[in-house]
């Protein structure tokens, strides 16, 4: 079963901040949260990770809450290439740290950026 | 760097054929990993191998088989293709390093597989 919850489907207006939430109650203290978005069919693209503290790069802001059960994807100026699937996964931050973790990806939150 | 690639972008098969799919990395990465994606569906874990000539089963390994006899390519066989195999195949690879962002995944572009 997938670790992570996430909203089916989210809208957003172009040029406006999508927030992108995603719920991790069973979140263990070695477990980072990453998030990927896949475009039409393409392969998953690789966005933001981070542990417990707020994470920004040139693609988005990551937000975790500070239990650490939930966090927020922020795109600051959404544009109609960001309409996407986007996955939210949480996992341990290296592979020998438990080389049974099986990445789930779940369904994810198919974005739609309205024009 | 191409990254990750893959071979061939398409396929379809009758039911009871055989195939390989190949990955291939140039990014010198240990970790390699093959998902499928079914219509409305996240990706799910097949095999994965976390070095030359060691592989793992995933979540969903039943009907495939897969080998690493180098560093930067791992094979995704169908002995006997099935209906049921119909999806996109996805490969990705991975660092095992020190800093946390050499975890990440990079994604192939994708196989699209069609059983009849």
């Amino acid at each position: 079963d997938a670790k992570t919850t996430q909203p089916p489907s989210m809208d957003c207006a172009e040029g406006r901040a999508a927030n992108l939430p995603c719920n991790h109650s069973t979140i263990s203290g070695n477990e980072y949260v990453y998030w990927y978005r896949q475009i039409h069919s393409q392969g998953p693209q690789y966005i933001i990770h981070g542990l417990k503290n707020n994470e920004t790069n040139e693609m988005a802001s990551l937000i975790i809450t500070e239990d650490r059960k939930s966090s927020t994807l922020i795109l600051p100026h959404a544009t109609l290439r960001d309409t996407a699937v986007y996955y939210c996964i949480v996992r341990v931050a290296r592979f020998w740290m438990n080389r049974d973790d099986k990445i789930i990806f779940g369904k994810g939150t198919r974005l739609h950026i309205l024009p | 760097n191409a990254g990750v690639t893959q071979t061939p972008k398409f396929r379809v098969l009758k039911t009871g054929q055989s195939m390989t799919l190949l990955c291939a990395q140039d990014m010198n990465h240990e970790y390699m990993y093959w998902y499928r994606q079914d219509p409305g569906m996240g990706l799910r874990l097949i095999h994965y191998s976390v070095g030359e000539g060691t592989t793992a089963k995933g979540e969903v390994p039943d009907g495939y088989n897969v080998s690493r006899l180098k560093k930067q390519n791992f094979l995704l066989g169908l002995e006997s293709a099935a209906p049921s195999q119909t999806s996109v195949y996805f490969c990705a690879s991975s660092f095992d390093g020190v800093d946390t962002f050499e975890y990440v995944q990079f994604f192939g572009p994708g196989t699209r597989l069609t059983v009849l």
